[in-house]
C-alpha cells in the first residue's frame, strides 16, 4: 500500500520568506504522479503544482517549486516570496499512473506572518 | 462550467438518521470520487467510478453507498448515519487518461452526525 507522510504539522514564516514543506511517500510502484493541494479556510481543494515520476527535472509554477528525489522518495515544495495569500493547509498527494486513488498526506498548516 | 458542484455545503443529522450528498460535474469526466476529510488524517477515498454504471470501493467504504446512473452526478448516501462520519466530504472528477491527471474537487459538505 502507498503511503505519504508530511511530518511538519504546522509552520510559520514572515511575508516575503522562502518556506519548503517537505512530504516523503512510499510505494513499490514505478510510474506514479505526485502532487501538493493548498486548502484556503474557504476550504476549496487547488492544485498547486504536480510532478510526473517520470521527469528527472523539478516542476515549477510562478513561486511554487517542487524537489523531487526519487531514490530518497521526497517531494518537497519550495514557496518563494510567500505572501499572506499562502496561508493555507498543503496537502501532498500520490497517484499511481492509469489509477483512480489520490493518497493524501496529513497535511501541514502554513502561516504567513505580515 | 460550474466544475464540480456539491449540495448541501452544510448537514446536521441525528444518528440512525439517512440522507443522500449530492454531486455532479459539467465537465463530461469519466472519473468521479468521494473522500472525507478528517482532522489529521488528510482526504481518504470512500468509494470510485470510472464511467455510468460502474463502482467501487476506496480506502473507507463502510456506511456509504453510491451509485453513477449518468456521467454527470454520483450521489453518497448515508443509509443510517453515525457519528464516526462526521466529516467534511469531498467530490471530485478528471477526465480519463489524462497525462497529468488532475483532479478538479468540489466545495464540499460539512456533515455533523450527533
Amino acid at each position: 500500500a502507498q503511503t505519504v507522510t508530511q511530518s511538519q504539522p504546522e509552520m510559520s514564516v514572515q511575508e516575503a520568506e522562502t518556506v519548503t514543506l517537505s512530504c516523503t511517500y512510499d510505494t513499490s510502484e514505478s510510474n506514479y504522479y505526485l502532487f501538493w493541494y493548498k486548502q484556503p479556510p474557504s476550504r476549496q481543494m487547488i492544485l498547486v503544482i504536480r510532478q510526473e515520476a517520470y521527469k528527472q527535472q523539478n516542476a515549477t509554477e510562478n513561486r511554487f517549486s517542487v524537489n523531487f528525489q526519487k531514490a530518497a522518495k521526497s517531494f518537497s515544495l519550495k514557496i518563494s516570496d510567500s505572501q499572506l495569500g499562502d496561508t493555507a493547509m498543503y496537502f501532498c498527494a500520490f497517484m499511481i499512473q492509469g489509477a483512480q486513488k489520490l493518497v493524501f498526506g496529513q497535511g501541514t498548516r502554513l502561516t504567513i506572518n505580515p | 462550467n460550474a466544475g464540480v458542484t456539491q449540495t448541501p455545503k452544510f448537514q446536521v443529522l441525528k444518528t440512525g438518521q439517512s440522507m443522500t450528498l449530492q454531486c455532479a460535474q459539467d465537465m463530461n469526466h469519466e472519473y468521479m470520487s468521494w473522500y472525507r476529510q478528517d482532522p489529521g488524517m488528510g482526504l481518504r477515498l470512500i468509494h470510485y467510478s470510472v464511467g455510468a454504471g460502474i463502482t467501487d470501493q476506496g480506502e473507507v467504504p463502510n456506511g456509504y453507498n453510491v451509485s453513477r446512473s449518468t456521467t454527470e452526478d454520483f450521489p453518497l448516501r448515508l443509509l443510517s448515519a453515525a457519528p464516526s462520519q462526521t466529516s467534511v466530504y469531498f467530490c471530485a472528477s478528471r477526465e480519463r487518461g489524462t497525462y497529468n491527471n488532475e483532479q478538479f474537487f468540489g466545495p464540499g459538505t460539512r456533515l455533523t452526525v450527533l
